[in-house]
């Protein structure tokens, strides 16, 4: 089965800066990879995702991502956030053999200005 | 186009008491879900229903049972509730199975005393 790990529980940026979140993801075959973004209070909305073709990902918001299969990884990054990035962030994986969506447990985004 | 919807916002029941949580979707999608959302444990898929007709289990279902009313309607109950489901459930639709984008509903927190 598949897995999903955001090493980062928490992490605080200054407004303005840059940002990346990590994603490592555990899956034999070819991954369908997912990054969705919850703001307080509120259900999941998706950011971007990736199937297949080019590995560098555009999505809502400003926010990128960029597919790595040989670190098992699909990290999101934003060149420069904005306070109302603040948020909570997941990275998700379902896989080529119509396999469960699996979710990270999260990374919690603060702004500081 | 409301979306996903779900009812009610919140609930508070008592050990061994009883509810349905409802939710709805006005896209047309084939596949509904629900998950639980717990602190440091993203979500975790409980029941999905592929298409209109046919739910199955996902990674923790003891404890619910669901009922695919319509194409629109994808209904959560929990029979004789427990302090362990205090949680915030959220329902989500979508048109490709699990390779598709999900739409996510508000979500329902639940405290089980």
């Amino acid at each position: 089965a598949q897995s999903v790990t955001q090493p980062d529980i928490h992490i605080t940026v200054s407004e303005g800066a840059s940002l990346e979140l990590r994603c490592n993801y555990s899956y034999g075959a070819t991954p369908y990879l997912f990054w969705y973004v919850q703001s307080p209070g509120q259900g999941l909305q998706l950011l971007l995702k990736y199937f297949s073709g080019d590995t560098l990902v555009q999505g809502i918001k400003g926010f990128e991502a960029e597919f790595k299969r040989s670190q098992s990884s699909f990290n999101l990054r934003k060149p420069s956030v904005h306070w109302s990035d603040a948020a909570e962030y997941f990275c998700a994986v379902s896989g080529f053999g119509n396999e469960k969506l699996t979710f990270g447990t999260g990374t919690r985004l603060t702004i500081i200005p | 186009n409301a979306g996903v919807t779900q009812t009610p916002k919140f609930q508070v029941l008592k050990t061994g008491q009883s509810m349905t949580l409802q939710c709805a979707q006005d896209m047309n999608h084939n596949s509904m879900y629900w998950y639980r959302q717990d602190p440091g444990m993203g979500l975790r898929l409980i029941y999905y229903s592929a298409s209109e007709g046919t739910t199955d289990k996902g990674e923790v279902p003891n404890g619910y049972n669901v009922s695919r009313l319509n194409k629109r309607e994808f209904s959560l109950r929990l029979e004789s509730a427990a302090p362990s489901q205090t949680s915030v459930y959220f329902c989500a639709s979508s048109t490709q199975g699990w390779r598709g984008e999900q739409y996510f509903g508000p979500g329902t927190r639940l405290t089980v005393t």
